[in-house]
């Protein structure tokens, strides 16, 4: 069965810093990956997706994600966080024909003036 | 506006209570399904459907139903609600579910059960 893991229920960085949000999977065969934001009071909105060829993908509001297959791993990026980045932020995995999408336990974002 | 709808956003009830909560989109996708979100566990699958008059049980389906009588509707139905359903409901709906097919998200309903 497919799972993801991400391991930090919370972060808080400075407006400005650099941000990593860690993403984990577990999958059988080559997964297809998302990462999604929600913020308060909103659902979720897509941030970027991989399923196949260059594993740094880049998505919207200047986050990237890389695909590391060695480690399972498909974290987010941002050089530089905007206080308006501060959200929850929850990666995905999906199977090739599945019907389901599963989500990981989300990380709350903080970002600090 | 593209855009899935969900109704109502905030609901209270009590227990045993029988309670619909509406989702309809105007993109006419296959693919509608309803998670439910609480603390610490993320998003965890209800039921889904494929297409109309298609539906299937998700992780935690146990004391819900949904209809898919039409393509943009899909119902969450809850006929006898208890405590533990009280959590913060999303519909999402994509084009096909086939697995990198993004899906569309509605704004939520927190249902509170006392």
């Amino acid at each position: 069965a497919q799972s993801v893991t991400q391991p930090d229920i919370h972060i808080t960085v400075s407006e400005g810093a650099s941000l990593e949000l860690r993403c984990n999977y577990s999958y059988g065969a080559t997964p297809y990956l998302f990462w999604y934001v929600q913020s308060p009071g909103q659902g979720l909105q897509l941030l970027l997706k991989y399923f196949s060829g260059d594993t740094l993908v880049q998505g919207i509001k200047g986050f990237e994600a890389e695909f590391k297959r060695s480690q399972s791993s498909f974290n987010l990026r941002k050089p530089s966080v905007h206080w308006s980045d501060a959200a929850e932020y929850f990666c995905a995995v999906g199977a090739g024909t599945a019907s389901k999408l599963t989500f990981g336990t989300g990380t709350r974002l903080q970002v600090t003036l | 506006e593209a855009q899935v709808t969900q109704n109502p956003r905030y609901l209270i009830t009590v227990t045993g209570k029988k309670l619909t909560v509406t989702c309809s989109q105007n993109m006419n996708h296959e693919y509608m399904s309803w998670y439910r979100q609480d603390p610490g566990l993320g998003l965890r699958q209800i039921y889904y459907s494929m297409n109309v008059e298609v539906t299937d049980k998700g992780d935690v389906p146990e004391g819900y139903k949904v209809s898919r009588k039409e393509k943009r509707n899909f119902p969450l139905i809850l006929e006898s609600p208890s405590p533990n359903q009280t959590s913060l409901y999303f519909c999402a709906s994509a084009p096909i579910q086939d697995g990198n097919s993004p899906l569309h998200f509605g704004n939520g309903t927190r249902l509170t059960v006392t």
